[in-house]
C-alpha cells in the first residue's frame, strides 16, 4: 500500500472555480511535505513545501494546509485559470529518508 | 545547456535491446536521480548518486544501472529491455543527498516504449 494516498485521482472543474485537492499519508517519522504541479510532457515542479510545524503556505493562488497530527495536507487552488490544468503531486519526505510520491490529482480546468 | 536536459524525448524499443537515457545538468547538483512514472502510480526511484563516483539502488533497480563519473551526467542503461520498463523516465537533481529540506528539481523526461 501507498504510503502518501492522493484523492480524488481526477477533476474537472469550470475555470474562476476553486477546488480542493487531497493527500493523506502514513510516512514515518516526517520531514516535510511538497506540492508538486506537473504538466503534461513536463517533470514536476515543486510549488510548497511544509515542515512539521508550519499549517498553512500559500504559492500565488495555491494554498496548502498541513495537520501533522492527522497525517493529511490538502492544496486549494483558487480562482482556477486553463494553465492550472496539470497534475497535482503529494510528496513526502521522511526525516533522512527518501521520498515517497503520491500517484496524483489530474485537474482539468474547462472553459 | 538550461536545468536538466534528457535524450532522447521518447524512444521505441524492441524487447532485448540494450538502451542508455541520458541525462545532463548545468545546475551543479552534487545529487542526481532517476526515476520511472507509470499511470496510476507515483514517481519509484530507479537508482540515485549522491556525489560524482557514488551510486546506490532505489525502490525498482532490476534491469537498470547507472554511473556517475562527473558532477553533470548520470545515464541510465536498460541492458536488455523489456516491455515492463515501458514508461516515462525522469532524471531529478538536488543540493544534496540526504538532506531533509532540499527541493528535487526534474528534467522534461523521456518516453521509452518497449515491444
Amino acid at each position: 500500500k501507498n504510503q502518501v494516498e492522493q484523492s480524488p485521482q481526477s477533476l474537472i472543474i469550470l475555470e474562476g472555480k476553486n477546488c480542493t485537492l487531497q493527500c493523506n499519508y502514513t510516512v514515518s517519522p516526517f520531514s516535510n511535505l511538497r506540492w508538486y504541479k506537473q504538466d503534461t510532457g513536463r517533470g514536476p515542479v515543486s510549488l510548497t513545501i511544509m515542515t512539521f510545524s508550519e499549517n498553512t503556505k500559500s504559492n500565488g493562488r495555491y494554498t496548502a494546509t498541513l495537520d501533522a497530527d492527522t497525517k493529511q495536507s490538502s492544496l486549494h487552488i483558487t480562482a482556477s485559470q486553463l494553465s492550472d490544468s496539470a497534475s497535482y503531486i503529494c510528496v513526502v519526505r521522511r526525516s533522512w529518508g527518501k521520498l515517497q510520491f503520491g500517484a496524483g490529482t489530474q485537474v482539468v480546468v474547462t472553459p | 545547456i538550461a536545468g536538466i536536459t534528457q535524450a532522447p524525448t521518447s524512444q521505441i524499443l524492441a524487447a532485448g535491446r540494450r538502451m542508455t537515457l541520458r541525462c545532463t545538468q548545468d545546475m551543479r547538483h552534487n545529487a542526481m536521480y532517476w526515476y520511472r512514472q507509470d499511470l496510476g502510480l507515483g514517481l519509484r526511484l530507479i537508482h540515485y548518486s549522491n556525489t560524482a563516483g557514488t551510486t546506490g539502488k532505489g525502490e525498482v533497480p532490476d534491469g537498470y544501472s547507472v554511473s556517475r563519473a562527473n558532477t553533470d551526467d548520470f545515464p541510465l542503461t536498460l541492458a536488455s529491455a523489456v516491455p515492463s520498463q515501458t514508461s516515462v523516465y525522469f532524471c531529478a537533481t538536488g543540493l544534496a543527498g540526504g538532506e531533509d529540506y532540499n527541493e528535487q528539481f526534474f528534467g522534461p523526461g523521456t518516453r521509452l516504449t518497449v515491444l
